[in-house]
């Protein structure tokens, strides 16, 4: 069955840079079709997209986030990283790692989550 | 950027009640809203795509629908393990992706 799991440092200070990685089984990020995502939920602003690389290699983010995010895969190792740089503590939150499939030509519903894992940003 | 609003807030229903959870997106979105439940202390899980497809291994229960840029969440029968929040999120070619607020479900 395919599976999701977040890793990375729980606490972090202000200014540093986070640093978060998916491990995923039961399925390629090669093949066609499927996508890799991070999403966040914060008390202020409940759940938000951060983050897509899809099959391709192809990578999109989210674009009021975009300055501070990258996002890259290992496709030999079925992994995915996201980095945040600049950490505030308003970006105190759970992280999630989720897959995403191809509804016609548009990037689709989340279709797998890990069970996200809590980053707290504070000196 | 497209914005997602969702009511009620929260809702407090019985066991075996009929529930009903409204999306509405600033612009046409066509089909293009997902629902998913999120249980206590638990990841989202994805219940329907496309605004009215239900995803494999959903019970029967929850169905989708879509007036325009108005959607809608039903829970026909709600059960007990039916507790938690629900999100409508939607997608388009951007991609940009957007949640709504969320809907709390009690059960009484």
């Amino acid at each position: 069955q395919v599976t999701l799991r977040e890793s990375g440092p729980a606490l972090v200070k202000p200014t540093q840079t986070l640093t978060l990685t998916c491990t995923f089984s039961e399925f390629s990020l090669s093949t066609t079709g499927l996508s890799m995502n991070w999403i966040r939920q914060t008390p202020g602003k409940a759940l938000e997209w951060l983050a897509l690389i899809d099959w391709g290699d192809v990578k999109y983010y989210n674009t009021s986030l975009k300055a501070r995010l990258t996002i890259s895969r290992d496709t030999s190792k079925n992994q995915v990283v996201l980095t945040m740089t600049n950490m505030d503590p308003v970006d105190t939150g759970t992280y999630y790692c989720a897959r995403s499939r191809l509804s016609g030509s548009y990037y689709g519903p989340f279709d797998y989550w890990g069970q996200g894992t809590l980053v707290t940003v504070s000196s | 950027d497209i914005q997602m609003t969702q009511s009620p807030s929260s809702l407090s229903a019985s066991v075996g009640d009929r529930v009903t959870i409204t999306c509405q997106a600033s612009q046409d979105i066509y089909n293009y809203l997902n629902w998913y439940q999120q249980g206590p202390g638990k990841a989202p899980k994805l219940l329907i795509y496309d605004a009215t497809k239900l995803e494999t291994r959903v019970p029967s229960r929850f169905s989708g629908s879509r007036s325009e840029t108005n959607f809608t969440l039903t829970i026909s029968g709600l059960q007990s393990e039916d507790t938690g929040t629900y999100y409508c999120q939607q997608y388009d070619h951007l991609p940009s992706f957007t949640f709504g607020p969320g809907t709390k479900v009690v059960i009484k």
